[in-house]
């Protein structure tokens, strides 16, 4: 597709239940991206793929938190034992790369976590 | 990474032009300075991005200082639908994106 499509909308957990959000790139895009944002203006980079495999996790608290991209299947978010401060909007974006060091991200709506 | 300063916040009369400043004094040599934008519960939306040269799109204009310490967004005929807040965001080796806080920019009628 020509939009990066994020699903569900909405999610809402208890806390300590299981999260899981999904993301299908641009068609043809060779990298996602994964964002959350907290508060109004504050995004923090979560983790990055180049096709199926992970290109950059270094923002991933990876005790709770895990994600994917396999073929032909949407890539995935999953949050296990969610908290109250996993309560977040969670962007995905992908780019392709355009030259050595230029490209740009398009991202998806976003889906909104609160965990309750 | 780069740091970038914007400032929190601007109001800009419709129709007019809106300039956007930012400084990013420690970029390095082969960092693109991109701009991003982010309307009221929507994902950010890419504007422009720029290396060297001053660029022009269908959005905007970049405009960037020979030194490369900082630039400009130029927004030619702002409408109300560009009141957003705006990200000024050096471009990193490793592609994440690093959003600081941005400018709030607000456009009246």
């Amino acid at each position: 597709g020509e939009e990066v499509a994020q699903t569900p909308k909405h999610l809402v957990r208890g806390e300590g239940q299981k999260a899981k959000l999904y993301c299908a790139p641009i068609k043809g895009h060779s990298y996602v991206f994964w964002y959350q944002q907290v508060l109004k203006n504050e995004f923090k980079f979560l983790i990055s793929f180049q096709n199926e495999n992970v290109f950059d996790e270094t923002g991933m608290p990876k005790e709770r938190f895990s994600a994917k991209c396999l073929p032909n299947s949407p890539c995935s978010l999953e949050i296990q034992a969610t908290k109250l401060e996993d309560s977040a909007v969670y962007f995905c974006a992908s780019s392709r790369r355009q030259g050595l060091l230029s490209y740009e991200q398009y991202f998806g709506p976003g889906t909104r976590l609160t965990v309750t | 990474d780069a740091k970038t300063t914007q400032p929190p916040s601007m109001d800009c009369a419709e129709g007019r032009a809106a300039n956007l400043p930012c400084n990013h004094s420690t970029i390095s040599g082969n960092e693109y300075v991109y701009w991003y934008r982010q309307i009221h519960s929507q994902g950010p939306q890419y504007i422009i991005h720029g290396l060297k040269n001053n660029e022009t799109n269908e959005m905007a204009s970049l405009i960037i200082t020979e030194d490369r310490k900082s630039s400009t967004l130029i927004l030619p005929h702002a409408t109300l639908r560009d009141t957003a807040v705006y990200y000024c965001i050096p471009g990193s080796n490793d592609y994440k994106l690093s959003f600081g806080a941005g400018t709030t920019v607000t456009v009246r009628a």
